[in-house]
């Protein structure tokens, strides 16, 4: 396993058109998250699944963002109606569930978002 | 709700220099306190964690400890290399409920070493 991968690593839209990024966890891990990292910021919690369950939200999720994890394997974020504002780096990243208070996050590349 | 500070502006130091980047939290009940380390062209990889009060972290000569009593867990080296240039993130995360493992990320400190 070569750990998360996201794809693409580079997307470059123009405002208002609808996108979408996927993430695949490594494969035993059933817990997947999605961040945003806006440059010279932190990474921002957008929202979890914990196998195909979508068990929270952030607010910064407003309703043009969705987020999938059908099959409780890969997942997928999309944002319809794109705005210069959302343009970042969005992480995903996946862990393991059992044993212990907590279970170390590992975290893909990113796909760097443009809005043009 | 929880929060996480860091020191603030970049960190510039020759190499062999002793290093400290500071890092206060906010949080309800008791989280687990984590460093993240983000080198040139790569992903957040873990650089070390503690999750009780008078927990140290350590790992590849960096140490941090878990202070309750100040809320506080500066991240520590006796003496950084030119390759420890990167950026340093600060996490906590509270276990419980729906928000189980939900990390929540300092600003960053970006460190550069020179030779």
């Amino acid at each position: 396993d070569t750990g998360v991968s996201q794809n693409p690593r580079h997307k470059i839209t123009k405002r208002g058109q609808n996108v979408t990024f996927r993430c695949d966890p490594i494969s035993e891990h059933n817990r997947l998250y999605w961040y945003r990292q806006t440059l010279g910021q932190g990474p921002e919690f957008l929202t979890y699944f914990q196998n195909e369950a979508q068990l929270e939200k952030s607010r910064l999720l407003s309703d043009r963002f969705s987020a999938e994890r059908p099959k409780g394997s890969f997942s997928t974020l999309e944002i319809q109606r794109t705005e210069q504002g959302d343009s970042a780096m969005y992480l995903c990243a996946s862990s393991s569930s059992g044993g212990g208070a907590y279970n170390e996050q590992f975290f893909g590349p990113g796909t760097r978002l443009t809005v043009l | 709700g929880n929060s996480v500070t860091q020191m603030e502006g970049p960190v510039t130091l020759s190499e062999e220099a002793f290093l400290t980047i500071n890092c206060t939290y906010t949080a309800t009940g008791y989280p687990s306190l984590f460093w993240y380390v983000q080198y040139p062209g790569e992903g957040l990889q873990l650089l070390l964690k503690a999750t009780k009060a008078d927990d140290k972290g350590s790992n590849k000569g960096f140490e941090a400890t878990y202070r309750k009593e100040t809320t506080s867990f500066h991240l520590e080296k006796g003496s950084v290399q030119v390759s420890d240039s990167a950026v340093y993130f600060c996490a906590l995360s509270r276990a419980g409920g729906t928000s189980y493992g939900k990390l929540t990320f300092g600003q960053g400190t970006i460190l550069t070493v020179h030779p």
